[in-house]
Order: C-alpha cells, then sequence, then structure tokens
C-alpha cells in the first residue's frame, strides 16, 4: 500500500487569508494525482486531476502545483472564505493497479 | 440529472447479518469504486470495476463483495466476515480509470 501523506491535519484560517497545504507521495510510483474537495454533508468533488510534472492548474481563487521528482503537490488557496471550509483530498494514481490511494486529507475551517 | 445515487442514507443491522449498499449512476460510465471512510483515515479502496461483468479488489476487500451485472449499478455486500464494517461507503465512477472520479452522497453503516 503506497504512503501518501497530507499536511496539516487541519487548518483554521481567517477570512480573507491566502492559505496552501501539501499532498507527499513516492516520487517511484506516480501516474496522476488527483484533489477533490469534501465539504461536510456533500459528497467529495473533484478539483484537478495533474500528471505533468510543473503542471499548475487553477480554477477561480483555488490552485494546484505539482513536483513529481520530489513527490509533492501544493494545494493553494487565495483570499480565503467561508465557503472554502471542506476537507481537501489527494489521491495518488500509481499507474499499476490503476487505483488511488487517497491521504487522510486537511480539514480547512475559514473563520469569518 | 445526471448523478450517482446511494441508499439508503443510514443503515442498521445486527452482528452476523448480510447487509447490501446500493449503488447507481446515470452518467454513463465505464469504472465504478467503493471506498471505505473510518474517523481520521482517508478514503481506502475495497472494490472497483473498469467495465460490465468485471471488478478487482481493492486494497481491504476481504468481507466484501461486489458484482457488475449492469453498467449503472455496482452493489456492494458487506458479509459477515468483515471484522469491523460500521463505518462511512463511498461510490464513485469515472469515465475511465483515467478520469476524476464522481462521488455518491455515502451510505452509513452502523452494526450493532
Amino acid at each position: 500500500i503506497l504512503n501518501v501523506e497530507q499536511s496539516p491535519q487541519s487548518l483554521h484560517v481567517q477570512e480573507g487569508d491566502s492559505t496552501n497545504f501539501t499532498c507527499s507521495f513516492p516520487s517511484s510510483n506516480f501516474y496522476a494525482l488527483h484533489w477533490y474537495r469534501w465539504e461536510t454533508a456533500k459528497s467529495p468533488e473533484a478539483l484537478f486531476v495533474m500528471t505533468l510534472n510543473g503542471d499548475e492548474k487553477k480554477k477561480g481563487r483555488i490552485s494546484a502545483t505539482l513536483n513529481t521528482k520530489e513527490g509533492y503537490s501544493y494545494l493553494y488557496i487565495k483570499g480565503s472564505q467561508p465557503e472554502d471550509s471542506a476537507t481537501y483530498l489527494c489521491g495518488l494514481d500509481s499507474g499499476s493497479a490503476r487505483q488511488l490511494t487517497f491521504g487522510s486529507g486537511t480539514q480547512l475551517t475559514v473563520l469569518p | 440529472d445526471g448523478g450517482i445515487t446511494q441508499s439508503p442514507k443510514y443503515l442498521f443491522r445486527k452482528e452476523g447479518q448480510n447487509v447490501t449498499l446500493s449503488c447507481e449512476q446515470n452518467l454513463n460510465h465505464d469504472a465504478m469504486y467503493w471506498y471505505r471512510q473510518d474517523p481520521g483515515q482517508g478514503l481506502r479502496l475495497i472494490y472497483y470495476s473498469q467495465i460490465v461483468n468485471d471488478f478487482q479488489k481493492g486494497d481491504i476487500a476481504e468481507g466484501y463483495s461486489v458484482s457488475r451485472e449492469k453498467k449503472e449499478s455496482f452493489p456492494l455486500t458487506v458479509t459477515s466476515a468483515q471484522k469491523n464494517p460500521t463505518a462511512f461507503y463511498l461510490c464513485a465512477s469515472s469515465m475511465g480509470i483515467d478520469n476524476e472520479q464522481f462521488f455518491g452522497p455515502g451510505t452509513r453503516l452502523t452494526v450493532l
């Protein structure tokens, strides 16, 4: 079983602050990295699927970068809003078993 | 509307009973997945299916069984052999194994 780690486990930020968190994975087992947002009482929804080293993707105020050589991805949220409060999950597709191995998530709370 | 449905939302069963969780999608997706979430942990893959009449074990398949007789349906049976079945179960689907996954609302199973 692959080790996908997310940090921090949780964080609280003030509305308007920008924040970022990390997903680390074994660099030798990379095919694609998925980011999902999971709001309380809702289903997880996909944010990004990243495949290329150096790739940067953006959706509104949320962006993600990928470094496959060193085995990490950053998720950035610019100007956090209370509606950004959610658990953010990353999932690694290693390409061999063709399944996603998820980290335990980063729980973000944006305080008004 | 297109989407994934899981039923029921909450399920209670006595120890020693088998129980089947429903997952249906009308997105015309080929791939479907079953995950389990426990407190403080990420999503762990139980079973997945890339195409009708085919499925593979995930990381924690012991004590579970699935079938994929129709493209739109991927029911999960939690058998009495599963030692710790109380958990939150999520079903997902995707166009293919490389694509983002779409999740259902989940079923919370409690075994008494």
